[in-house]
């Protein structure tokens, strides 16, 4: 069973749509990352955060840490916002657990 | 804004020769981590580095990999003889305290 599960693993939106991302993990963490991958590859650190909720711009992330739970929404979604969405967690150790990933198409 | 850089962007080798990854962190952080992607899977965790020693290293780094810091800016990976299932994007990242911050990786494939 993998420690991160994330859900869906896949999403299709119409822009201007609200689109929520969830997150399960099984471990006790000391924080939480929502990362952001790009068809290119690269790895984009959208939110850090270990207790409550953070927004940035149109992004949305909140964490219930008795429930191991965390969700990134975002609002107004547009084209650009297509990526693939990945939940890390950081137990007490110094190694990031990462999900498999949530692969979002927003259409014009 | 400081930033993590990797190079080179691509690697291109055979199989059985070595190959060293670069990374330059952000300047004032202290810990070094390596993350390996396979195409299609998840990221994985390699190693962490920090005090200029392992930290925690994942099963995968075994006796082919290691890590330096050759001159308190570089941040490299080294591959001694490398395999086809070592084929993947690798990703740099540090730390100053907890949050990390990743470079846009390097893919390495090996024919």
């Amino acid at each position: 069973k993998n420690e991160v599960e994330q859900s869906p693993q896949n999403l299709t939106a119409q822009e201007g749509e609200f689109i929520t991302i969830n997150c399960s993990y099984s471990v006790g963490i000391s924080a939480l990352h929502w990362l952001q991958q790009h068809p290119g590859g690269g790895i984009v650190s959208l939110f850090m955060l270990s207790s409550g909720k953070k927004k940035h711009g149109r992004l949305i992330a909140t964490i219930n840490i008795q429930e191991k739970h965390s969700s990134l929404h975002i609002t107004a979604s547009h084209p650009r916002d297509s990526a693939v969405y990945i939940c890390a967690v950081l137990p007490n150790t110094d190694k990031l657990i990462f999900g498999t990933g949530t692969r979002l198409q927003v259409f014009p | 804004e400081p930033e993590v850089t990797q190079t080179p962007s691509h690697q291109v080798t055979q199989m059985g020769q070595e190959v060293i990854l670069r990374c330059v962190p952000i300047s004032n952080h202290l810990y070094f981590y390596w993350y390996r992607q396979i195409l299609g899977q998840k990221v994985e965790f390699l190693v962490s580095f920090y005090n200029n020693e392992i930290s925690e290293k994942s099963e995968i780094f075994d006796d082919q990999f290691s890590v330096e810091r050759p001159d308190g800016s570089n941040f490299t990976l080294k591959i001694r003889s490398t395999k086809l299932e070592d084929s993947a994007m690798y990703f740099c990242a540090s730390s100053g305290q907890v949050e990390q911050y990743f470079g846009p990786g390097t893919r390495l494939t090996v024919t």
